[in-house]
């Protein structure tokens, strides 16, 4: 069975450090994809990234790096200088392939607070 | 592009009477949508999956006399939670899957619903 565990809960850090957000997934399905979402207060789900099981190159956008680990079935998330703004609840995401691509299993998500 | 709506934001019903959501994706056709559930402070939960055309298909759990849905076009899934209780109270968010982009889903903004 599918599982992803965001072991952290809750997150605060002062303005201008970095943080890194932990994922950690399990599936049996060899073709599977991991995405993170941020949810700001306002509720609405914004896309940050998707990947794909064969692809394990880092990636980098702006203040955000995602680091995927298929050794350890991980897929951090780190925000560098991180700001106010990225104040929010982060959850990281599993579609398998087998079971649907389109079917996406949450894990409990971290709750960023970023202290001016 | 790949906007997806949701109405009402927020709605407060009382005990016994029926709530329709609506979920739209405004700018491309989606065969699948998706509904959530989502608790306070808690991760979000599958409801079901709503194919365009045909039944929907609820996840474990899901009383799909309760809540039901139609997908009656390539823009618009409906949920309706009928009978509803104060339990029933909660955020739904829907979501739409791009064919055309894989495997990316596209989330409304939500539907706070509150049932006294």
């Amino acid at each position: 069975a599918q599982k992803v565990t965001q072991a952290q809960t809750e997150i605060s850090v002062v303005e201008k450090e970095d943080v890194t957000l932990d994922c950690v997934y399990e599936t049996r399905d060899t073709t599977y994809y991991l995405f993170w979402y941020k949810q700001p207060p306002s509720g609405e789900l914004v896309f940050l990234i998707r990947r794909n099981s064969f692809d394990e190159q880092n990636e980098i956008s702006g203040r955000y790096s995602w680091n995927f680990q298929k050794s350890t079935s991980s897929f951090n998330f780190t925000i560098t200088a991180s700001q106010v703004v990225d104040s929010a609840v982060y959850f990281c995401a599993l579609s398998e392939y087998l079971s649907g691509a389109n079917n996406l299993f949450f894990g409990t998500g971290t709750r960023l607070t970023v202290i001016p | 592009g790949a906007v997806v709506s949701q109405h009402p934001s927020r709605v407060i019903c009382k005990s016994g009477t029926s709530v329709k959501i609506e979920c739209r994706s405004l700018d491309f056709q989606a065969t699948t949508m998706f509904w959530y559930r989502q608790f306070p402070k808690q991760s979000l939960m599958l409801m079901a999956t709503s194919n365009e055309g045909s039944k929907a298909t609820y996840e474990q759990g899901v009383e799909k006399d309760k809540f039901l849905i139609n997908h009656a076009s390539l823009t618009l899934s409906t949920l309706t939670v009928t009978s509803a209780h104060p339990e029933d109270s909660s955020f739904y968010i829907c979501s739409a899957g791009r064919t055309d982009r894989g495997y990316e889903q596209y989330f409304g903004p939500g539907t706070r619903l509150t049932v006294t």
